[in-house]
């Protein structure tokens, strides 16, 4: 199917265990992104990627570790998950380089961390 | 860096009337201020953008106003609906780097 998509949806981990949340896309849109989102701070981005080996931090990066060898896939891994990292984290692209170009979201994967 | 505040958090209507969402930003730099929707348990989605080479952008129901000077700009929606309940976000960004505000939950009355 055509889009962004986030894999897994939902996830339960412990305190301490590495986690990876998956995602990608099919437009082959350069840029790539992941926010978390939590109640009253709107969108936060961690890290974001202009193209393929490109990564940069964005507000947010401590505990989290982003890889981007191929265009379509931007996984995002936490090395040793905390109780604040429990949170909402949304993928997206934009297929735009120079101009201010719209971003699409996947649906997003809800993270406990207990 | 760049700040957005955005107000009111929450913002109750009754459907036919018209709701404004009021967003300010902090980087004189920014040119690009997208609305986001966000209905429950799915990502934000693009309703409406706009540049800051313009002072105003409508779509239909909704429109978008930039004041650049005063380094704010508002989201207006005409004749609410239900279906326009939903988390509303704004953003303002330079190049490809966004900055959303902490949102508004729209609920809209029948």
């Amino acid at each position: 199917d055509a889009g962004i998509t986030q894999s897994p949806r939902y996830k339960i981990t412990e305190t301490g265990r590495q986690v990876t949340l998956m995602c990608h896309q099919t437009w082959s849109h350069s840029y790539m992104f992941w926010y978390r989102q939590d109640l009253g701070h709107g969108l936060r981005l961690i890290y974001y990627s202009a193209a393929a080996d490109i990564t940069d931090k964005g507000e947010v990066p401590d505990g989290y570790v982003v890889s981007r060898s191929k265009t379509e896939n931007f996984p995002l891994t936490l090395e040793s998950a905390t109780r604040s990292q429990t949170s909402v984290y949304f993928c997206a692209s934009s297929g735009s380089t120079t101009l201010n170009a719209e971003a699409f979201f996947g649906q997003g994967t809800r993270l406990t961390v207990v | 860096g760049e700040n957005v505040e955005q107000h009111p958090s929450t913002l109750s209507v009754q459907e036919g009337d018209s709701a404004v969402i009021k967003c300010t930003y902090s980087d004189s730099a920014s040119n690009y201020f997208p609305w986001y929707k966000q209905e429950l348990g799915k990502g934000p989605q693009l309703i409406i953008d706009i540049r800051s080479n313009v002072g105003e952008k409508k779509d239909q129901r909704i429109a978008v106003t930039l004041n650049k000077t005063a380094k704010h700009f508002s989201l207006h929606i005409t004749e609410t609906q239900p279906e326009d309940s939903a988390v509303y976000f704004c953003a303002a960004s330079r190049g490809q780097n966004f900055v959303f505000g902490p949102g508004t939950r729209l609920s809209v009355l029948p």
